[in-house]
């Protein structure tokens, strides 16, 4: 099973911050790396995939880079809606997929 | 846009089966791949199994004794079926839909079906 590191577990940020949350893997997964968005009680909402390429209508502030690895998702100038749980996920090895532990983004 | 929509018993007996359906609207569940994610209260998320229009199905190996998940392309559904069911097993249930070729992530969640095993 691959072994997806996110950190930090727990992020203080302020609106208009730039924030790099970081994910790691414990083998190469090429760029076969999504990142989703989970508001409190709300339904994870893909923001990446492929390790850098925007879902339809994830607004431009979001980034992702890295491959085999190592990853990261940027998000440029924070905004309140953004506040919430981020995950990783790879999806380069079917047996089984898996998530990150997750990174919670909160206020400062 | 495709939708879906699960559905089930929002409250299941330790040691019996939980069963959820998973309605896909909006379009068709034939060229996908569908898949069902748990989340524990205030945990994170854990992937469970997915299936191919087709049939061909693929589970998670610590869960893969206890599930089963199915497809009715007449009706776009798919389901799945988890049984023994302890306290372990109650979470929020999301079903999903995989795209990409080769790889597939998941680009449309429902709306999570809460389970309860007491």
């Amino acid at each position: 099973e691959i072994v997806m590191t996110q950190s930090p577990a727990t992020l203080s940020v302020s609106p208009g911050d730039e924030v790099t949350l970081s994910c790691r893997a414990s083998q190469g997964l090429s760029l076969n790396l999504a990142w989703y968005q989970q508001k409190p009680g709300q339904t994870p909402r893909l923001l990446i995939y492929a390790a850098s390429t925007r879902a339809t209508g994830v607004p431009a502030r979001f980034s992702g880079s890295g491959f085999g690895t190592e990853f990261t998702l940027t998000i440029s100038s924070l905004q309140a809606e953004d506040f919430g749980v981020y995950y990783c996920q790879q999806y380069n090895d079917w047996s089984p997929y898996t998530f990150g532990q997750g990174t919670k983004l909160e206020v400062k | 846009q495709v939708q879906l929509q699960g559905s089930g018993p929002g409250l299941v007996k330790p040691l019996e089966t939980l069963s959820l359906t998973c309605t896909v609207s909006g379009g068709s569940i034939r060229g996908h791949y569908w898949s069902w994610i748990r989340q524990p209260p205030g945990k994170g998320l854990e992937w469970i199994a997915y299936i191919y229009y087709s049939g061909s199905t693929n589970y998670n190996p610590s869960l893969k004794s206890r599930v089963t998940i199915s497809i009715d392309t007449s009706t776009n559904r798919f389901s799945l079926s988890l049984s023994s069911v302890t306290a372990a097993d109650t979470a929020v249930y999301y079903c999903a839909r995989g795209v990409g070729s080769g790889y597939y992530y998941m680009d449309v969640w429902a709306e999570g079906t809460t389970v309860t095993v007491s």
